[in-house]
């Protein structure tokens, strides 16, 4: 149960404040993701980062950087934030392999407990 | 047109029911499927991987057709501790291998 950990599991903020999530994988993973769950939409794919260089950035607003210094930790930086951004924020790890046509397969990703965040 | 989509339910089943649940991918290209599970307020989980031949584990069958684009769910007598939302995920194939794209879930209440 502790694969993927998240610090803080809660975190409330002022719009001018400026943050930083936290998240470590002890699964010796290879690929490391952030999500966004708000109420009654599905999990927004925010920035996954494979061999510690990011590969996906999903058109997120650049008040939200993130940071993966090693494939074991991946940082979230939050500044000025608004309202609309409360949500559960999910770190999530995997494994990647290669296919025989060197395509990458993710097979199963596994996730940290999240950050439940509210702006204020 | 969105990648996964679910019914939202909720499902309210009694106890030693059988309830199914489909899902559709718009994508036809798609390469893996995935069901996992969500309690509330905790992260998701997954429950079992779905493969084209259609897989089973325990009391719950995952079933893939692709021809129609839509993979399902099977849970055999419900038990209390299968009240969760279901999520469908689906992943394209592509040369990262990294985008999974969940559906919004599928709220499931097992009542005593």
């Amino acid at each position: 149960e502790t694969g993927v950990t998240q610090t803080p599991r809660h975190l409330v903020m002022g719009m001018t404040n400026k943050k930083s999530l936290k998240c470590e994988q002890h699964l010796g993973h290879n690929a490391m993701y952030w999500y966004k769950q708000s109420a009654k939409k599905p999990l927004e794919l925010m920035f996954v980062y494979n061999f510690k260089e990011q590969t996906e950035n999903n058109s997120v607003p650049s008040r939200f950087s993130p940071e993966c210094p090693n494939s074991s930790h991946l940082f979230l930086h939050l500044h000025t934030l608004q309202p609309e951004d409360s949500a559960l924020y999910l770190c999530a790890s995997s494994q990647d392999r290669l296919a025989g046509d060197h395509r990458a397969i993710t097979d199963t990703q596994y996730f940290g407990p999240g950050t439940r965040l509210t702006v204020l | 047109r969105k990648e996964v989509e679910q019914d939202p339910g909720p499902f309210n089943v009694p106890e030693g029911a059988t309830v199914a649940f489909n899902c559709t991918y718009s994508n036809s290209a798609s390469q893996s499927f995935f069901w996992y599970r969500q309690d509330c307020r905790k992260e998701p989980k997954l429950l079992m991987s779905v493969y084209s031949s259609g897989n089973e584990d325990g009391r719950f069958t995952a079933q893939l057709n692709r021809a129609s684009q839509y993979i399902s769910l099977l849970i055999r007598d419900s038990k209390l501790s299968d009240s969760a939302t279901y999520l469908c995920v689906v992943t394209p194939y592509s040369n990262t291998g990294n985008q999974f794209y969940f559906g919004t879930g599928t709220s499931l209440t097992v009542i005593p």
